[in-house]
């Protein structure tokens, strides 16, 4: 089982819809969450940090459940400028290098 | 801000050749990695830095080496460049192990 796993997609929706994105880890130490967006051929960009009480910016929703172990992103009233590559990224506490890790995205494509 | 710099964009290397990417912060991070992406795969580590003369492993290190001889600068090193180090090669620091990535733009490696 890979450490850090994501719906691959695509998600294609039209605009104004709502999405959500669920990203499962293995790690039960993981202790810092993130969301990154990346266009294509672009390097990966931070989206938003993940906390455990939940976190919104704008349009974005992000909420952390450990119990399950996942995190999600949810998008309300999708752009077409939302198109893009979605990572999440899990690291355990007090550790870097071999323990961040990716998962391999999930694309979204939103249509006119 | 310039942020994180890294030179080449694009490199054709033949194989057996050795090239060396530049990469360059100045946010004065301590932490600094290479990452290489290929399809379907998600970012995966190859070496990372905790600071100015430390480097470590990630988790494909094998034909790559590293150093750190400045908290600015982490060259990644090619030492004998193979087909299957075809990839985009991503540079990344941030100012903590838990913190946020800073990504660089990227050098899209092709090993004919």
């Amino acid at each position: 089982r890979k450490e850090v796993e994501q719906d691959p997609g695509p998600f294609n929706v039209p605009e104004g819809a709502t999405v959500a994105f669920n990203c499962t880890y293995s790690n039960s130490a993981s202790q810092s969450f993130f969301w990154y967006r990346q266009d294509c051929r672009k390097e990966p960009k931070l989206l938003m940090s993940v906390y455990s009480s939940g976190n919104e910016d704008g349009r974005f929703t992000a909420q952390l459940n450990r119990a399950s172990q996942y995190i999600s992103l949810l998008i309300r009233d999708s752009k077409l400028s939302d198109s893009a590559t979605y990572l999440c990224v899990v690291t355990p506490r007090g550790e870097y290098g071999n323990k961040l890790v990716f998962g391999a995205g999930t694309i979204l494509r939103v249509k006119s | 801000n310039a942020g994180v710099t890294q030179t080449p964009k694009f490199q054709v290397l033949k194989t057996g050749q050795s090239m060396t990417l530049q990469c360059a912060q100045d946010m004065n991070h301590e932490y600094m990695s290479w990452y290489r992406q290929d399809p379907g795969m998600g970012l995966r580590l190859i070496h990372y830095s905790v600071g100015a003369g430390i480097t470590d492993q990630g988790e494909v290190p094998n034909g790559y080496n590293v150093s750190r001889s400045t908290t600015e600068d982490f060259p990644l090193r090619l030492l004998s460049a193979a087909p299957s180090q075809t990839s985009v090669y991503f540079c990344a620091s941030s100012y903590s192990y838990n913190s946020p990535l800073h990504f660089g733009n990227g050098t899209r490696l092709t090993v004919t």
